[in-house]
């Protein structure tokens, strides 16, 4: 079946680093791929979406890369802060048009 | 930018009783909105799609008898959980798409906490 995974395990940094987050897709070839945030008890709310023919997109202090040899995306949080920790999930519409979700990975940075 | 709302955010209800979710598109009008179920570290899961004016479609091991979803105008679907159970108790979030086919940006409520005692 078609699948979105990511580490489920949560990822801790200091405040400061980059945050690299990873996702990865099996089953099917997404046209693109999208990130959302997620904060507790809050649905979740986009941040970036790359198509299948781009390697990198950024948005501020966000960076999106799309790797369809490897089947991967990758989400980095640059000069992370506090207010970054949430739950972050990656999505992409499957063939039957479904929008399908990773279970998201909780990223804590810590002051 | 389009927001979406729920209501309640937080509900909690005795076994055996129906409890209704609505979600509304406050600056937009939605075409099609989407439901989802999401329990604790877990992905968001769709339960079922549904356009204005037709009846919903459910996704596989979905009672469509027991989560009743209504689309009565572009800017309000609802969502019935009849006659809950404690293993009902989730988070319930709505989407909003201006498009009928899949692929169009979903914008998402902020969620519905449902507890069954």
């Amino acid at each position: 079946s078609q699948k979105i995974e990511q580490n489920s395990e949560a990822l801790n940094i200091q405040e400061g680093k980059t945050a690299t987050l990873t996702c990865n897709y099996t089953n099917y070839s997404p046209a693109y791929l999208q990130w959302y945030r997620q904060d507790p008890g809050r649905g979740p709310v986009f941040l970036l979406l790359i198509r299948e023919n781009e390697k990198e997109k950024r948005k501020e202090r966000l960076k999106v890369t799309f790797d369809t040899t490897l089947k991967q995306s990758l989400f980095h949080i640059t000069a992370s802060q506090p207010a970054d920790s949430a739950t972050y999930l990656c999505a992409s519409y499957n063939q039957g048009g479904k929008l399908i979700f990773g279970q998201g990975t909780e990223l804590s940075v810590k002051p | 930018g389009a927001v979406v709302s729920q209501h309640p955010s937080r509900v909690i209800c005795k076994s055996g009783t129906s409890v209704k979710i609505e979600c509304r598109s406050l600056d937009f009008q939605a075409t099609t909105m989407f439901w989802y179920r999401q329990f604790p570290k877990q992905s968001l899961m769709l339960m079922a799609t549904s356009n204005e004016g037709s009846k919903a479609t459910y996704e596989q091991g979905v009672e469509k008898d027991k989560f009743l979803i209504n689309h009565a105008s572009l800017t309000l679907s609802t969502l019935t959980v009849t006659s809950a159970h404690p293993e009902d108790s989730s988070f319930y979030i709505c989407s909003a798409s201006l498009g009928t086919s899949g692929g169009n940006e979903q914008y998402f409520g902020p969620g519905t906490r449902l507890t069954v005692t």
